[in-house]
């Protein structure tokens, strides 16, 4: 089992631009989240996808948004870049019916010049 | 609503030490509460979690927590650190009825030879 993967690993943008950042969950997981985690901070939750909704979202603008496929797999992405959009971005996955089991990614490097 | 309190950003410890990380939690309801461990550059790894059972939870690595309702407290411990114990823990909650991880600032943990 691969666990929760995302790519890529480090991304570098210039403000103003777009990105999309990809994460597969781990096996038997239907549930994927988002996080951001600035520089000595602690992670922020973006928002939850289920059943390829939208199912909660945290304090985040509308340039952030999402997209879950079919085979459960998730796309973050976010508009109008700005230099405070520099963070790790972490994909969390779990069973929708197991709120404890929360696995999480190794996380996206965003940097924006 | 609910929240967590790390009450050390930093804490530094000899090896063969103990550790002691400190939690407060806020929660309208009973609330899971976990703590996670993220290496330099790694993603998060779930080291234990409470979820309404024992309130002295073991985990991985010989770390415990014990849950005090009382105190509002799930303070991480290890009686001996090792060096490869360096890293920054979170203290993490949520509750059945928010799909959300919330998590602290985060503990940096040094360990000294």
């Amino acid at each position: 089992d691969a666990g929760v993967t995302q790519s890529p690993t480090h991304l570098i943008k210039t403000r103003g631009q777009q990105v999309t950042l990809r994460c597969s969950p781990k096996s038997g997981h239907d549930t994927v989240s988002w996080y951001q985690q600035a520089l000595g901070q602690g992670p922020q939750f973006i928002f939850q996808y289920y059943e390829e909704e939208e199912r909660q979202r945290g304090n985040f603008p509308d340039r952030f948004s999402g997209h879950q496929f079919p085979n459960y797999s998730s796309e973050l992405n976010v508009n109008a870049l700005l230099l405070g959009d520099s963070a790790l971005y972490l994909c969390a996955s779990r069973p929708d019916r197991n709120y404890n089991e929360q696995f999480f990614g190794p996380g996206t490097r965003l940097t924006v010049l | 609503a609910q929240s967590v309190t790390q009450l050390d950003s930093h804490v530094s410890v000899s090896e063969g030490t103990p550790v002691l990380l400190r939690c407060n939690y806020s929660s309208s309801y009973s609330p899971s509460l976990f703590w996670y461990v993220q290496h330099p550059n790694k993603g998060l790894q779930l080291l234990l979690k409470y979820t309404s059972a024992a309130t002295l939870v073991k985990g991985i690595n010989g770390f415990e927590a014990e849950f005090k309702k009382s105190e509002t407290s799930f303070h991480l411990t290890k009686p001996s650190a090792h060096m490869s114990d360096a890293a920054e823990y979170f203290c993490v909650v949520s509750h059945l009825n928010d799909y959300k991880l919330s998590f602290g600032a985060g503990t940096t943990v040094t360990v000294r030879a």
